[in-house]
């Protein structure tokens, strides 16, 4: 069975802090990994990531992913209360496009 | 820019009655996937529809039934509710199999927030 895995469930920082969100997945016809932010209504893109070791960044954001280790890492630095959500981790099949989310991790910013 | 539609937003049913959702993707998206998120959960991956035909089958119950029209809009149909079946359904459109990952990925709809009671 596929599974995506995310860690830590939960982290409370302050802001300007530095936070990494980890994603390790286990799928038997991998195609991407995608990243989403949700606040308490439909989750929306962030990043696609097809290739190892290309780093993909939008301001604060960034993520990496690893194909040999099968993971992927979320960066997010200097963080502001507004990126208090929860931030998921979903893997794409190659044959029929189908997205396997992980449980995601519950970001707070404190100020 | 255009974004997915789904309504309606808030549908509040008793147990064994019907509900449909609609979905209306991006304008050009013609693959639809319908995803149920349980309260504390993770989305869950129901069906998906490629140019008005089923491409792929997920945790859907048997009770559900769902269709992708000419207009490439979805409807999600559900009978027999239980109170289970409260939930958040997202639905969420791509350009699908253009085989080019920028264009495939997915945008969620706002969502549909089922309560049975």
């Amino acid at each position: 069975e596929d599974k995506v895995v995310q860690s830590p469930l939960s982290l409370v920082v302050h802001e300007g802090d530095t936070v990494t969100l980890n994603c390790s997945y286990e799928v038997t016809n991998f195609r991407s990994l995608l990243w989403y932010k949700q606040e308490k209504k439909a989750p929306t893109f962030l990043f696609m990531l097809t290739s190892s070791g290309i780093e993909k960044k939008s301001g604060r954001l960034s993520s990496i992913l690893d194909k040999k280790e099968l993971f992927s890492i979320l960066n997010i630095t200097a963080t502001q209360t507004g990126d208090s959500a929860v931030y998921l981790c979903a893997v794409e099949e190659g044959s029929n496009y189908k997205l396997t989310f992980g449980k995601g991790t519950l970001l707070t910013v404190n100020p | 820019a255009a974004g997915v539609i789904q309504s309606p937003r808030h549908l509040i049913k008793e147990k064994r009655e019907t509900a449909t959702l609609k979905c209306y993707p991006i304008p050009r998206h013609d693959t639809v996937y319908w995803y149920q998120q349980g309260p504390g959960q993770d989305p869950q991956f129901l069906i998906s529809f490629y140019e008005k035909m089923q491409s792929d089958k997920g945790s859907i119950p048997d009770r559900f039934s769902a269709q992708q029209f000419s207009d490439y809009h979805s409807e999600l149909n559900m009978s027999s509710l239980e109170l289970g079946d409260s939930a958040l359904y997202f639905c969420a459109s791509s350009q699908g199999t253009s085989g080019i990952p920028s264009l495939d990925t997915q945008y969620f709809g706002p969502g549909t927030r089922l309560t049975v009671l």
